[in-house]
């Protein structure tokens, strides 16, 4: 099966420790997005990477850190400086013609305390 | 700067009644929109995808339009059923730059049975 697989479903830190966030995804996309959603809202770009080796940052990005090593893998890292790191991160991916839509994976509830 | 907004946040429906959801953006300049689905914890499941170019798209009982000129979009439900309760999310992609997509806050919709 094709698709976006994010590991793992729920992560739990301590403040002050740098957690990293998994995305993998089959389908031979270009293009990956990490955004992240706070309850009742929307979602915001964190960063995005429209080919390997290349990652740009979103709305905010402060915080993060992210590597695009291979086409197939963009993990996030949310270090200590996030003020406010608790809350679900999802993954996304899209081929390189805009045209095509873009594909989530099932998100990252990450908790911090 | 691109801003999104969904009316209403929330609707409560009973099962049977056809609906609309409200999108409204702020910026005409976008190359397509896009409506998706959200169940509680879950990713998001794409719905319908429109082009800038086209005013509407229909899958099922889902039909959506766009009226680009005015920053309007409308997702319509027919018969709406218990299954259709999520929340709805509707994202635009801009004409140039980055692809990622600016997103709504979301309408969150109950079907009561």
């Amino acid at each position: 099966d094709g698709g976006i697989t994010q590991s793992p479903k729920y992560l739990f830190r301590k403040e002050g420790q740098n957690v990293t966030l998994s995305c993998e995804q089959n389908l031979n996309h270009d293009a990956m997005y990490w955004y992240r959603q706070d309850p009742g809202q929307g979602l915001r770009l964190i960063y995005y990477s429209q080919i390997v080796n290349d990652f740009q940052k979103g709305d905010i990005a402060e915080g993060y850190s992210v590597s695009r090593e291979k086409k197939e893998s963009f993990p996030l890292t949310v270090t200590s400086a996030q003020k406010n790191p608790t809350a679900f991160y999802l993954c996304a991916s899209s081929p390189e013609d805009s045209i095509y839509e873009q594909y989530f994976g099932p998100g990252t509830r990450l908790t911090v305390t | 700067k691109q801003e999104v907004t969904q009316i209403p946040a929330a609707l409560s429906v009973p099962e049977g009644e056809n609906l609309v959801l409200n999108c409204s953006f702020t910026d005409s300049a976008i190359y397509n929109l896009q409506w998706f689905r959200q169940d509680p914890g879950k990713g998001l499941t794409s719905l319908l995808l429109i082009q800038s170019s086209q005013r509407e798209q229909t899958s099922g009982r889902l039909n959506a339009s766009l009226d680009k000129s005015s920053g309007r979009s409308t997702l319509y439900i027919a018969a709406s059923q218990p299954g259709d309760s999520a929340t709805y999310l509707c994202a635009v992609r801009p004409n140039t730059g980055r692809r990622a997509l600016t997103f709504g806050s979301g309408t969150r919709l109950q079907v009561q049975p």
